[in-house]
């Protein structure tokens, strides 16, 4: 499996602020999500990178939100815009084969806003 | 929108004691992952299952793709303390590579 970072691995934020977290991956990959998991609970899919293109967004989640990179095969960058206590949770990027469904994380980057 | 339904929430076992947790599911998937959670880690995929009715094992855990298409277990045989954390049962109803999450499953195992 790929070896997957994200910097930052935690941050204490502002209310207002914004926040960008990136994941680098140490091969090409096809296929990169990410991930909101809130405190106590699961993993909620908020949308696919797609590389040279606009990600695509789940339900719930908008662009102006939570803005996304994808410039290559290997990196990606997810804002956190305009955060609120709301906001505060881990946020984990996978990389995923289209072929089997299967996906390797990150170790995930933990958000506070104050 | 799709969900899957994981049980047990938690369980505290003894170590030495097998464990035993499900997921299901109203849609039918094509593929049934198990993930472990550490405290401050991301998920490890433990194993993954492709077929109905699939058994699969990786050392003292098994998996198995339920005949329905809409459920699938994982068991864990002579539990020690570092089984310890949270295990989530993962799904896809298609090759898009997207996946939906169960709940969760936190396990503690007392020495």
């Amino acid at each position: 499996s790929a070896v997957i970072s994200q910097k930052p691995s935690r941050d204490i934020c502002q209310r207002g602020t914004s926040l960008t977290i990136q994941c680098q991956v140490d091969s090409q990959v096809t296929m990169m999500f990410w991930y909101r998991q809130q405190p106590g609970q699961s993993l909620t899919l908020i949308a696919t990178a797609n590389q040279g293109s606009e990600a695509t967004y789940e339900s719930g989640f908008v662009i102006d939100k939570f803005p996304i990179s994808r410039p290559n095969l290997t990196f990606s960058t997810l804002t956190v815009s305009n955060m609120s206590p709301e906001d505060s949770s881990i946020y984990l990027c996978s990389v995923g084969r289209q072929l089997n469904n299967e996906q390797f994380f990150g170790p995930g980057t933990r958000l506070t806003v104050l | 929108g799709q969900q899957l339904n994981q049980s047990p929430q938690s369980m505290f076992i003894q170590e030495g004691e097998d464990v035993s947790m499900n997921c299901t599911s109203s849609s039918i998937f094509n593929t049934w992952l198990w993930y472990k959670q550490d405290p401050g880690e991301g998920p490890v995929l433990l194993i993954a299952l492709y077929k109905a009715g699939e058994l699969t094992s990786n050392g003292r855990l098994t998996a198995q793709f339920g005949i329905t298409r809409k459920d699938s277990f994982l068991n864990i045989s002579a539990s020690i303390p570092s089984d310890v954390g949270i295990y989530f049962c993962a799904g896809s109803t298609s090759n898009t590579g997207k996946l939906i999450f169960g709940q969760g499953t936190t396990l503690q195992v007392k020495p």
